[in-house]
């Protein structure tokens, strides 16, 4: 069964920090996609990337990275120079091709706090 | 292009009594999941519709159902209402049903069950 652990339950970061937030994940398809979500304090949780397991480039979206090792099971997120507007809790997700479920199985979240 | 859109936002209801959720999803998008999140469980699928008809379903009791209509409107609806059903509901759509299809999420109900 598939599976996403997000070992850090919460960071906290003075602004202008990089952080990074740790995503490992289990899976038996070799055809899946990894997502990462973010949940500000309103509650909606806003879709930030996409990622294939064919696909290992890292992928940099202006302050934003993520890198994806197949060979560790990972797809770390980092926010360089951090804002206050990064608070929020953050979600990594998988989705299998293999077994056509659509359902996304999330990673328990990590809560960032920027403090100014 | 508006978002999805969930009504009502904030729900209190008695144990024992039903509930129906509603979620309108982005224009053109024909798929809708819904998902559960609490604190203790964290979030997690309950199922899916598209074109109508139910395409996955998570591990939930019976008394979860739910239903999407021909504009792919969907609801969802909990009968006899527990404690534990407390949480906040997610609605998710998506253009289709392939698997690389992002989900963008609803502002969710917040049911809370006294």
């Amino acid at each position: 069964a598939q599976k996403v652990t997000q070992a850090q339950t919460e960071i906290s970061v003075v602004e202008k920090e990089d952080v990074t937030l740790d995503c490992v994940y289990e899976t038996r398809d070799t055809t899946y996609y990894l997502f990462w979500y973010k949940q500000p304090p309103s509650g909606e949780l806003v879709f930030l990337i996409r990622r294939n397991s064919f696909d290992e480039q890292n992928e940099i979206s202006g302050r934003y990275s993520w890198n994806f090792q197949k060979s560790t099971s990972s797809f770390n997120f980092t926010i360089t120079a951090s804002q206050v507007v990064d608070s929020a809790v953050y979600f990594c997700a998988l989705s299998e091709a293999y077994t056509g479920r659509r359902a996304l199985t999330f990673g328990s979240g990590t809560r960032l706090q920027v403090q100014p | 292009k508006a978002g999805v859109t969930q009504t009502p936002r904030y729900l209190i209801k008695t144990r024992g009594q039903q509930v129906t959720l509603s979620c309108s999803p982005i224009s053109g998008h024909r798929s809708v999941s819904w998902y559960q999140q609490t604190p203790g469980q964290g979030l997690q699928f309950l199922f899916e519709y598209f074109s109508e008809t139910q395409r996955n379903k998570g591990n939930f009791p019976g008394r979860f159902s739910g239903r999407q209509f021909s504009n792919s409107r969907s609801e969802m609806n909990v009968s006899t209402l527990e404690l534990g059903d407390s949480a906040l509901y997610l609605c998710a759509s998506s253009l289709e049903q392939a698997v690389r299809d992002e989900q963008y999420f609803g502002p969710g109900t917040r049911l809370t069950v006294t």
